[in-house]
């Protein structure tokens, strides 16, 4: 069954540091991987994903993840955080491309300091 | 991109009563899936409805702790029935749709559920 890992449950960084948030995945064949963002009280909105091809991802609002197939891992970064980019997190993985039954990961609280 | 609304937002029940959620998608989608986010946990699929048939369940979920109803292609209903402080959670619907980069999945904003 496929796993998704995200170390870090909480993270505070100060406005303008960059940021790396941590994603390792579990699953035996190509993973075709997620990263959601989670506002307070909303819902959840796709940043980015990853199905096959170059493996450094662009996302919305300036964030990127690389796909590191030898370390199972789809790290989402941003080279300059913003106040509103205070939220929670989500790295998920599907089976396959047309699925959307997605396998997610606790998720990471992102707190930035002004 | 598909806009999906959920009622109620949330709402506080008493235990052994039961609290029906409704998911309503501004198009025709073929698959929608309800899932669970516990306090402090990730987001766990529970279920997915077709259209015209019996929804699929994942394991540790059961048809009649969690009925579905999905009458036609914009709409479905998820009910937790007999409901214990356990079941308090975040309820999510998702559905496919044509996103800016692609296919993707959409989600509701959640309907926040406390079992006193």
């Amino acid at each position: 069954a496929q796993s998704v890992t995200q170390p870090d449950i909480h993270i505070t960084v100060s406005e303008g540091a960059s940021l790396e948030l941590r994603c390792n995945y579990s699953y035996g064949a190509t993973p075709y991987l997620f990263w959601y963002v989670q506002s307070p009280g909303q819902g959840l909105q796709l940043l980015l994903k990853y199905f096959s091809g170059d493996t450094l991802v662009q996302g919305i609002k300036g964030f990127e993840a690389e796909f590191k197939r030898s370390q199972s891992s789809f790290n989402l970064r941003k080279p300059s955080v913003h106040w509103s980019d205070a939220a929670e997190y989500f790295c998920a993985v599907a089976p396959w491309a047309g699925s959307y039954q997605l396998t997610f990961g606790k998720g990471t609280k992102l707190s930035v300091i002004p | 991109s598909a806009v999906i609304s959920q009622k109620p937002s949330r709402d506080i029940c008493q235990r052994g009563t039961s609290l029906t959620i409704q998911c309503q998608v501004d198009s025709q989608v073929t698959m929608m899936f309800w899932y669970r986010q516990q306090p402090g946990q990730s987001l766990t699929l529970i279920a997915t409805a077709n259209q015209g048939s019996e929804a699929t369940y994942e394991s540790g979920f059961v048809i009649d702790k969690f009925p579905i109803s999905r009458p036609n292609l914009t709409f479905s209903t998820l009910t937790v029935s007999n409901l214990s402080p356990e079941d308090s959670s975040i309820y999510l619907c998702s559905v496919q749709g044509s996103g800016t980069g692609g296919t993707e999945a959409f989600f509701g904003q959640g309907t926040r559920l406390t079992v006193v």
